[in-house]
């Protein structure tokens, strides 16, 4: 199973808005409404932050939000604050018990 | 709170085998499935393996399909991976992390042990 497809890098100015989106295929994105988004700050663990496409965990803000449109989902942030700076990952259940990362996207905040 | 701690990381000789352990606290383990997730530092995520809550059933990426083994002790709530034939290519920092069985993401994660394959 190939990794979803990320942009290596996105940024933008604080208080803007920027969007990473994750391709997949078919079999994954495309069937499956499970995608799901992780941020990594340096040296830390993953955190959740988008969970069936579009869920908000409790205690996420609400300047992140997720969608889908066909085989590409995406992960909006809105109000770019320096906190948001880090590492993005999409995650995808593709079937059998599996799942694939996306490569993941390095937000830089100027 | 919920915790996931995981150890046995280290230095091991390509070919040679290592147990990690992740430890969980502050929730009801035998209700989550548990996974092992790595990240070669400085790179990507890499989905590994997972078992279920109950421990029935198990599944695995196909980079460590027959090579990795994961497996739990919920008397002491704890999931352990297995790893023999290392490789150079395993480097990596392995997480563990939490999954509601059915609900496809991983909600919490542990901070990682680091295992370095190297002769």
């Amino acid at each position: 199973q190939s990794a979803l497809t990320q942009p290596a890098s996105v940024s933008g100015s604080p208080g803007q808005s920027i969007t990473i989106s994750c391709t997949g295929i078919s079999s994954d994105v495309g069937t499956y409404n499970v995608v799901s988004w992780y941020q990594q700050h340096p040296g830390k663990a993953p955190k959740l932050m988008i969970y069936e496409g579009s869920k908000r965990p409790s205690g996420v803000s609400n300047r992140f939000s997720g969608s889908k449109s066909g085989n590409t989902a995406s992960l909006t942030i809105s109000g770019l604050q320096a906190e948001d700076e880090a590492d993005y990952y999409c995650c995808s259940h593709v079937g059998y018990s599996t799942w694939v990362f996306g490569g993941g996207t390095k937000v830089t905040v100027l | 709170q919920v915790q996931l701690v995981e150890s046995g990381g280290g230095v091991v000789q390509p070919g040679r085998s290592l147990r990690l352990s992740c430890a969980a606290s502050g929730f009801t383990f035998n209700n989550y499935a548990i996974h092992w997730v790595r990240q070669v530092p400085g790179k990507g995520l890499e989905w590994l393996t997972v078992m279920s809550y109950d421990g029935n059933n198990k599944y695995y990426a196909d980079s460590v399909k027959g090579r990795f083994t994961i497996s739990r002790d919920d008397s002491k709530n704890t999931l352990y991976l297995q790893m023999n034939s290392l490789r150079t290519e395993d480097t990596a920092i392995y997480y563990c992390a939490t999954e509601t069985w059915g609900s496809y993401y991983f909600n919490y994660w542990g901070q990682g042990t680091l295992v370095t394959v190297s002769s």
